[in-house]
């Protein structure tokens, strides 16, 4: 089983919709999290950290369930702009150290 | 300011080469990594450092070097360059190993 899985799309979403991505991780034991917008060819970029009391930023949500092991990312009103491939990151215990792991990513693209 | 940068952007060279790409952050952060992202846009952590110390070292071939010359950067040399390393390369440092990352612009290179 991946560490971070995600579901890879992609989504084709009109303007102005709402959409929600989930990811799942494997390690209860994880604290952090965290969701990263990726353009095409550019490098990824924080979008969000997500705390476990859920947390807004505008027209974006991010939601936090342990016990389920998943967190979530909901967009509203969806702009052009916001075409891109979201990447979920969790951390994760390698031997002693951690480490941020990404998942795959779920590509969004934004219809006119 | 750009925060991590990284050279070159793009490296073309070809197999059985030696090629070295380098990194440098001016957050002062004390972590810094090596992901990489193959044709499938995954992306996958190589290498990280926390204070020029080696921290976390994937399965990588040991073709793949990285130095640490101090806490505000950290090159990679790659001996014998393959095919199968044509991806891009991608330098970020954090705070510490479960803080968010920033990330270079990438480097892609491709062997031929």
């Amino acid at each position: 089983r991946k560490e971070v899985e995600q579901d890879p799309g992609p989504f084709n979403v009109p303007e102005g919709a709402t959409v929600a991505f989930n990811c799942t991780y494997s390690n209860s034991a994880s604290q952090s999290f965290f969701w990263y917008r990726q353009d095409c060819r550019k490098e990824p970029k924080l979008l969000m950290s997500v705390y476990s009391s859920g947390n807004e930023d505008g027209r974006f949500t991010a939601q936090l369930n342990r016990a389920s092991q998943y967190i979530s990312l909901l967009i509203r009103d969806s702009k052009l702009s916001d075409s891109a491939t979201y990447l979920c990151v969790v951390n994760e215990f390698d031997s002693g150290n951690e480490k941020l792991t990404f998942g795959t990513g779920t590509r969004l693209t934004i219809i006119p | 300011d750009t925060a991590v940068s990284q050279t070159p952007k793009y490296l073309v060279t070809q197999m059985g080469n030696d090629k070295s790409i380098k990194c440098e952050q001016n957050l002062g952060h004390d972590t810094m990594y090596w992901y990489k992202q193959d044709s499938k846009k995954f992306l996958k952590i190589m290498f990280s450092y926390n204070n020029k110390e080696l921290i976390i070292n994937e399965t990588v071939p040991n073709r793949f070097s990285p130095k640490s010359p101090d806490k505000a950067h950290l090159n990679l040399h790659i001996n014998s360059l393959e095919l199968g390393d044509s991806a891009v390369y991608f330098c970020a440092s954090s705070l510490r190993e479960t803080t968010e990352a920033f990330f270079g612009q990438g480097t892609r290179l491709t062997v031929v």
